[in-house]
């Protein structure tokens, strides 16, 4: 069984500030994780992911997040937030190990960007 | 690659009625995803196919659910004799099972159904 925690159904930053969105996860297996963005009425968009090797991963827009083992999370973050920045994120996981890869999403946190 | 495809956009319906919204992978994609996504909440997985082949539903997919994948490319999703709750985004995506994608799961952009 696999299932995510993403504290925070809100978050609020002004333009230019740290962005951190939090994620933990619970996985019987070694995880694979994903941070997914949705913007209003639109499908998901693969921001970054880990599967195996390095714990720090890059993605797009600047973003990244590091893998903790030994605190089970795997934090978003964003040294500078961005008007465009503002739309709702998803943490997931998944694992290699049967079932198809699919994916056990959090209840996503809603990043406000304020000027 | 042209992404992954889903229509319609948006369905207005009756209650009672049937619907049947469509997805095509990416191409090379041998996996096939359904999830349903209701405001506030994330992605909850309904079913998945390898190749033609579906290998796992969700208990969420009542049998007023079908989902069909018939020569192992595009896909549908048939909900018989809708009901208000069934209004929700159903999410298409896909992957390959093949290690050298890493194993991501590309979305399309929804399938938006509003039961009236």
């Amino acid at each position: 069984a696999q299932s995510v925690t993403q504290l925070g159904s809100h978050v609020s930053v002004s333009e230019g500030a740290l962005v951190l969105l939090r994620c933990n996860y619970s996985s019987s297996v070694p995880p694979y994780l994903f941070w997914y963005v949705q913007y209003p009425n639109q499908g998901l968009q693969l921001l970054l992911k880990y599967t195996t090797g390095a714990t720090l991963v890059k993605g797009i827009n600047g973003f990244e997040a590091e893998f903790k083992k030994s605190e089970t999370s795997f934090h978003l973050t964003k040294p500078s937030a961005h008007m465009s920045d503002a739309a709702e994120y998803f943490c997931a996981v998944t694992h290699l190990f049967g079932g198809g890869n699919k994916l056990t999403f959090g209840t996503g946190t809603q990043l406000k960007v304020e000027l | 690659d042209t992404g992954v495809s889903q229509n319609p956009r948006h369905k207005i319906t009756k209650r009672g009625q049937n619907v049947t919204f469509r997805c095509d992978p990416i191409s090379e994609h041998n996996r096939l995803y359904w999830y349903r996504q209701t405001l506030g909440q994330g992605p909850e997985f309904l079913t998945y196919f390898q190749n033609e082949a579906q290998l796992e539903k969700s208990r969420l997919l009542s049998d007023r659910f079908s989902a069909e994948r018939p020569k192992g490319s595009f896909s549908t999703l048939e909900i018989q004799r809708t009901e208000q709750g069934d209004s929700a985004m159903y999410l298409c995506a896909s992957s390959s099972s093949f290690r050298a994608s890493g194993n991501t799961i590309y979305f399309g952009e929804g399938s938006w159904l509003t039961v009236v």
